[in-house]
């Protein structure tokens, strides 16, 4: 199965500010998905990001909020923008591959 | 559009019991997942069931699936205190929508095991 690189681990944050964070997978992909995953809480998922074109986002998430680049099939990043302490989850990678889905080992993020 | 519900979504369990944790799902699906995630990490991958009838076991864990029913069950069998995390089930609705390939996730079961 696929093996997914995400970075950061972990970051602590000021309100206001941006964080990106990378999934990188060791080969190519078609579909890669981002999730959040707030404190004790299942996963949701934010959008299907697509190579070439805009990332398809799921209700009540917004490209302005979380814009997301998908430059090739092996990465991908998402940005979480002006941020609030509301934002304080855990962000996972996910990529459909001939194995089935496989997911990165997540970015704790903590907004203070 | 697609949901997931999963219950208990607690489960205190005792060393060497059994019990079942269900996942009912709302429309046709082509896959079902269960995963495990241990507490700071990502999710492992359990079990994918394909079919009606679809049973897998690894170890102390055996899944099912009934697509009439839209109910896949994963029954634990004498619990050992290294199974406790919280166990997600996910479904991915039928090929041919705009939705297919995205995983809708159960709210997820915390299992813990007591001596």
């Amino acid at each position: 199965s696929a093996v997914i690189s995400q970075k950061p681990s972990r970051d602590i944050c000021q309100r206001g500010t941006s964080l990106t964070i990378q999934c990188q997978v060791d080969s190519q992909v078609t579909m890669m998905f981002w999730y959040r995953q707030q404190p004790g809480q299942s996963l949701t998922l934010i959008a299907t990001a697509n190579q070439g074109s805009e990332a398809t986002y799921e209700s009540g998430f917004v490209i302005d909020k979380f814009p997301i680049s998908r430059p090739n099939l092996t990465f991908s990043t998402l940005t979480v923008s002006n941020m609030s302490p509301e934002d304080s989850s855990i962000y996972l990678c996910s990529v459909l591959g001939a194995d089935g889905y496989t997911f990165g080992s997540g970015t704790r993020l903590t907004v203070v | 559009e697609l949901k997931v519900e999963q219950n208990p979504l607690f489960l205190s369990m005792q060393e060497g019991k059994n019990y079942t944790i269900y996942c009912n799902y709302s429309t046709t699906s082509d896959r079902l997942y269960w995963y495990r995630q241990d507490p700071g990490k990502s999710l492992e991958s359990l079990f994918v069931l394909l079919s009606n009838g679809a049973v897998k076991q690894e170890g102390r864990l055996m899944a099912s699936l009934d697509t009439k029913a839209r109910l896949s069950t994963l029954h634990i069998t004498a619990a050992v205190h290294d199974l406790s995390a919280t166990y997600f089930c996910a479904a991915r609705p039928d090929p041919g929508g705009t939705s297919y390939g995205k995983l809708t996730f159960g709210q997820g079961t915390i299992l813990t095991v007591h001596p």
